[in-house]
């Protein structure tokens, strides 16, 4: 059972547009929403986590929009770069005091930004 | 650099054998996640220690298991390998055992089973 989908797979924006790419997860007990960016040959990077009791956070050209009670949130990114062309996954975890805090990760969208 | 490392950063073995993959946290960081990536399951959490003890199990085969020593390093064992285990193994690490710490992810090992 896929407790958080991604979407689209794939995603081919032209430099200066806008990427826009949406998860929505089924648990309501997830309380920790981070995306991570995967270049290549690398591991995943934190690029910017969201909690629910906001519904947008903003850091640079990267905004997380929150929607808890539709359970979506969404990653978009403003003047996409070439150099922004990596896998973006979403992700999700739950905070039982400390005990459990392993991501539920979303299947990955590769973003290809055109010059 | 995100300040975990993983070794070897490649590995080609046979089907049958036993590996072992090693994992260095960040400074000061006391837990350690193993991840499974391939490109039909995507990244798939395996288990979790926290300050030597197993804190969190997921999707972690029996054949597979792990450990994390005094040092806080951490090495996961994969035994009796099939093809079906080559696959990116990452391992990440944070300072508590919460969901809400920024994990920061190795460089990974690619495993190739033949």
């Amino acid at each position: 059972q896929q407790q958080v989908k991604q979407s689209p797979q794939s995603l081919i924006v032209q430099k200066g547009g806008i990427s826009i790419i949406n998860c929505a997860y089924e648990n309501t007990a997830f309380d920790y929403f981070p995306w991570y960016q995967q270049f290549p040959g690398k591991g995943p990077a934190l690029l910017i986590a969201i909690r629910p009791d906001v519904s947008e956070k903003k850091e640079g050209r990267f905004t997380i929009s929150f929607n808890k009670s539709a359970k979506q949130f969404s990653l978009h990114i403003m003047d996409s770069q070439p150099g922004d062309s990596a896998t973006y996954f979403c992700a999700a975890s739950r905070n039982y005091g400390g005990s459990q805090g392993n991501l539920i990760f979303g299947k990955g969208t590769k973003l290809s930004v055109k010059p | 650099d995100s300040g975990v490392t993983q070794t070897p950063k490649h590995l080609i073995t046979a089907t049958g054998q036993r590996v072992t993959l090693r994992c260095s946290p960040r400074s000061g960081d006391l837990s350690v996640y193993w991840y499974q990536q391939s490109l039909d399951q995507g990244l798939q959490f395996l288990i979790q220690y926290y300050n030597g003890e197993e804190r969190a199990k997921g999707n972690i085969l029996e054949r597979f298991s792990a450990q994390q020593f005094p040092d806080l390093h951490s090495e996961l064992n994969l035994s009796s390998l099939e093809l079906g285990d080559s696959a990116l193994y990452f391992c990440a690490s944070c300072f508590g055992e919460g969901g809400t710490d920024t994990q920061y992810f190795g460089p990974g090992t690619r495993l190739t089973v033949l």
